[in-house]
């Protein structure tokens, strides 16, 4: 295992039009986060799962966003009627559970989403 | 306010040079403090992860974390062009389900 992978790396969408990310994670890892990151900032937390179920959501997910992670391997993020405002690098990280999960958890390359 | 602020820079240094980085914070829950670095369009890379107060070190890296200022620090020695990245400090509570980032610093090593 590589790493964290993400696809695709680049996507542009026209505005209203749907689109989705997928990303796989380290396979022995059980928590899984997408981030967003725009330009000049930091990455927002969006949401996390730990394995299959989805613990929560950050309110920059509004209910045009959804994440799914089937039988807890990879997960995938969808955007709807994109909106220009959702132009970002979404980033995925996966780790492994209990407190000391999130010190070592590992990024993606992000996909890099431009809508027009 | 934001939880966590770090100057966004650019932070321009010699190659050699001696660079300090640095992060303030809000947040007294926070326990366990991270640095990333990321290059342009490119993932964060986990450097290193310091866990409360006090120093750590890996090769040229060093983070230190000053609860008591909630401060934190990333210095980094004998500077390599190959260092010219954005580095994001990072941080979170022994609970908590999610990093906070900073806004990133993004340092060039010229020759």
């Amino acid at each position: 295992d590589t790493g964290v992978s993400q696809n695709p790396r680049h996507k542009i969408t026209k505005r209203g039009q749907n689109v989705t990310f997928r990303c796989d994670p380290i396979s022995e890892h059980n928590r899984l986060y997408w981030y967003r990151q725009t330009l000049g900032q930091g990455p927002e937390f969006l949401t996390y799962f730990q394995n299959e179920a989805q613990l929560e959501k950050s309110r920059l997910l509004s209910d045009r966003f959804s994440a799914e992670r089937p039988k807890g391997s990879f997960s995938t993020l969808e955007i709807q009627r994109t909106e220009q405002g959702d132009s970002a690098m979404y980033l995925c990280a996966s780790s492994l559970g209990g407190a000391r999960g999130l010190t070592e958890a590992f990024f993606g390359q992000g996909t890099r989403l431009t809508v027009v | 306010q934001k939880e966590v602020e770090q100057d966004p820079g650019p932070l321009s240094v010699p190659e050699g040079a001696i660079v300090s980085l640095n992060c303030t914070y809000s947040n007294s829950a926070f326990q366990y403090f991270m640095w990333y670095r990321q290059y342009s369009r490119k993932g964060p890379e986990l450097l290193m992860y310091t866990y409360s107060s006090g120093n750590k070190e890996d090769g040229r890296f060093t983070a230190q974390v000053d609860k008591s200022s909630k401060y934190i620090s990333l210095f980094i020695r004998d500077s390599q062009p190959s260092d010219s990245a954005t580095y994001l400090c990072a941080m979170t509570s022994g609970t908590a389900s999610k990093l906070t980032f900073g806004t990133g610093t993004r340092l060039q090593v010229t020759l």
